[in-house]
């Protein structure tokens, strides 16, 4: 399996502020996804992380308000720009590895902005 | 447009019962199905899976089931324990691995 690791686990933010992070996994792996999770919702894709190029953002969401980085197999980051109270929520970083079927997920990130 | 729907969003059994658990799709390109557990303050956790060329998959407890034609999915939690009460979320995606479509979730209380 995957070791994955968050950080941070929770902030409190001022709106109009920028949060960075980060996600960080033990091994090697193929594919790195971000997922947010608004109060009472389910799990929605926000973009997969390109190691090398830009990510793939899904509908909705935009490289100016989500900059993602992969610099390498092993690390991501996720930028919340310019926040605002819409934006609580939790960010969940998921990785997909060779020879498993399922992807793993880190513990996510619970975001509250004032 | 939601493509992977959990219609009930809370159930509630006593310990030693079954839990069923229900999931529909409308993406036909699905081809693999997975349900996660949740706890709060958690990422979700890896349950059981099923790829569309199989009709059931058994892993202790965890039995999945899956209707092609009817593009619906059960989980089957038996028996179930009080430390099975959590959120559960159905996932699909095309192909293993790849990015995952979420259901709504489905709260379950197993009482004592």
């Amino acid at each position: 399996s995957a070791v994955i690791s968050q950080k941070p686990s929770r902030d409190i933010c001022q709106r109009g502020t920028s949060l960075t992070i980060q996600c960080q996994v033990d091994s090697q792996v193929t594919m790195m996804f971000w997922y947010r999770q608004q109060p009472g919702q389910s799990l929605t894709l926000i973009a997969t992380a390109n190691q090398g190029s830009e990510a793939t953002y899904e509908s909705g969401f935009v490289i100016d308000k989500f900059p993602i980085s992969r610099p390498n197999l092993t690390f991501s980051t996720l930028t919340v720009s310019n926040m605002s109270p819409e934006d609580s929520s939790i960010y969940l970083c998921s990785v997909a590895v060779e020879t498993y079927t399922e992807a793993f997920f880190g513990q996510g990130t619970r975001l509250t902005v004032v | 447009d939601q493509q992977v729907k959990q219609n009930s969003p809370s159930l509630s059994v006593q310990e030693g019962r079954i839990s069923i658990l229900n999931c529909d799709y409308t993406n036909s390109m699905f081809d693999y199905f997975l349900w996660y557990k949740k706890y709060p303050a958690e990422g979700p956790t890896f349950l059981i899976s099923i790829s569309s060329i199989k009709d059931k998959n058994e892993d202790g407890r965890f039995t999945v089931f899956l209707n092609k034609s009817a593009k619906h999915l059960s989980l089957h939690i038996v028996p179930s324990q009080p430390g099975d009460s959590a959120v559960y979320f159905c996932a699909a995606s095309v192909g293993a691995g790849n990015m995952l479509t979420f259901g709504g979730g489905t709260r379950l209380m197993v009482k004592p």
